[in-house]
């Protein structure tokens, strides 16, 4: 039972690059996430998917762009990289929006130099 | 804004010792979450709680919801409980507190 499966684990990119960060669980969790992860800050909410076929902004939505493929996989791609994107990007589902567990992946560390 | 708040900030503490994590939140929520963060960047779910106390070995969990206030404790700190121990909660989405760093020395 491999959870919660994101990649890459690792990426550099340069200023201006694109990318597509990868999610995908096996729980059949209707509700996915992607968070980043900032010193001193607590994690943040990217953009959501409540149910397969919606995606909803979060709190720092901007320059990124998200697809809910079906129920298993949540990508998050960013257009056009900048290196206030540095940061370390959590995914994570749980089965509904309120009173679940969440489970997370092992994150991705984002460096755009 | 922070709708989680989270002390201290970061704990040193001694193999054996009792330690407790605060929490305190400002918004309504359906329940409280304590989650791990080792080094290595890994989150797991340690307790999800909506009243009361919850215990898993020697982790105990309580709320406090007229107070909004949670405490996380550990008993018997070992070195392999040092982490980054989040507090988040779920009204409308989650809110995430910033975290604890607790360092358990031998």
């Amino acid at each position: 039972n491999a959870g919660v499966t994101q990649t890459p684990k690792f990426q550099v990119l340069k200023t201006g690059q694109s990318m597509t960060l990868q999610c995908a669980q096996d729980m059949n969790h209707n509700s996915m996430y992607w968070y980043r992860q900032d010193p001193g800050m607590g994690l943040r909410l990217i953009y959501y998917s409540a149910s397969e076929g919606t995606t909803d902004k979060g709190e720092v939505p901007n320059g990124y762009n998200v697809s809910r493929l079906n129920k298993r996989e949540f990508s998050l791609r960013l257009e056009s990289a900048a290196p206030s994107q540095t940061s370390v990007y959590f995914c994570a589902s749980s089965l509904g929006l309120k009173n679940t567990e969440a489970f997370f992946g092992q994150g991705t560390r984002l460096t755009v130099v | 804004k922070n709708e989680v708040e989270q002390s201290p900030q970061n704990l040193t503490a001694q193999e054996g010792e009792f330690i407790t994590i605060n929490c305190s939140y400002s918004v309504g929520i359906s329940a409280l979450h304590w989650l791990q963060q080792h080094p290595g960047g890994g989150i797991v779910s340690l307790f999800m709680l909506s009243s009361g106390k919850k215990k898993h070995g020697r982790l105990i969990a309580t709320i406090n919801i007229q107070e909004k206030h949670s405490s996380l404790h550990i008993t018997a700190s070992h070195p392999r409980d040092s982490a980054v121990y989040i507090c988040a909660v779920t009204g409308n989405q989650f809110y995430f507190g910033t975290g604890t760093s607790l360092t358990v020395i031998p």
